[in-house]
């Protein structure tokens, strides 16, 4: 159980075009879900944290207006890369949560890269 | 808000022998403590995890233990095998407050050699 899927798993944009990050939980309800950026060699850098049906809430240095969160459901987020640059490429991963002793559940990841 | 530090960044063990990694973290109110692996390219899969409760946690080569007192916690591998080859994350929150994310350590990079 517990099973987060991510898609597209790699995706490859021009650069000032807009690409859509989908992160779905297949066998629970998420009441949280997170966003985070993973650079080469670096860690997980957490951007943003959603709940369904109200606005997502950035870390400091996150430009919302540049990354937009849509948690529509309970069992879906998505990210939005707007007007991608080339120093957007990253790793995208998604995590999402069922709160109290569930734990976290992570997507397996988008790699984007801006060309 | 929590703030997770890891050592060492890089380990490099023989088969057959044990690998220790290292967190501290800030938050003492933080009570979850899991320890990712991360293979190039996936994202991180959950090994093992504690919860504040608890002192230690064993599941067969692999091991966590915590001392609150000193808001510090570790991963133990006994056994090494070349499979175990990865980058290592902690992590650590307050997991039963609803919306609290999982704050990562910068990684190990540990390296079993046959």
């Amino acid at each position: 159980g517990a099973v987060v899927s991510q898609h597209p798993s790699r995706v490859i944009c021009k650069s000032g075009t807009s690409v859509k990050i989908e992160c779905r939980s297949l066998d629970f309800q998420a009441t949280t879900m997170f966003w985070y950026r993973q650079f080469p060699k670096q860690s997980l850098m957490l951007m943003a944290t959603s709940n369904e049906g109200s606005k997502a809430t950035y870390e400091q240095g996150v430009e919302k207006d540049k990354f937009l969160i849509n948690h529509a459901s309970l069992t879906l987020s998505t990210l939005t890369v707007t007007s991608a640059h080339p120093e957007d490429s990253s790793f995208y991963i998604c995590s999402a949560t069922r709160g109290g002793n569930y734990g976290y559940t992570f997507g397996s990841g988008t790699r984007l890269t801006v060309v | 808000g929590e703030n997770v530090e890891q050592h060492p960044s890089t380990l490099s063990v023989q088969e057959g022998d044990s690998a220790v990694i290292k967190c501290t973290y800030s938050d003492s109110a933080s009570n979850y403590f899991p320890w990712y692996k991360q293979e190039l390219g996936k994202g991180p899969q959950l090994i093992i995890d504690i919860r504040s409760n608890v002192g230690e946690k064993k599941d067969q080569r692999i091991a966590v233990t915590l001392n609150k007192t000193a808001k510090h916690f570790s991963l133990h591998i006994t056994e090494t095998q070349p499979e175990d080859s990865a980058v290592y994350f902690c992590a650590a929150s307050l997991a039963n407050q609803a919306g609290t994310a999982l704050i990562f350590g910068k990684g190990t990079t540990l390296s079993v050699s046959s």
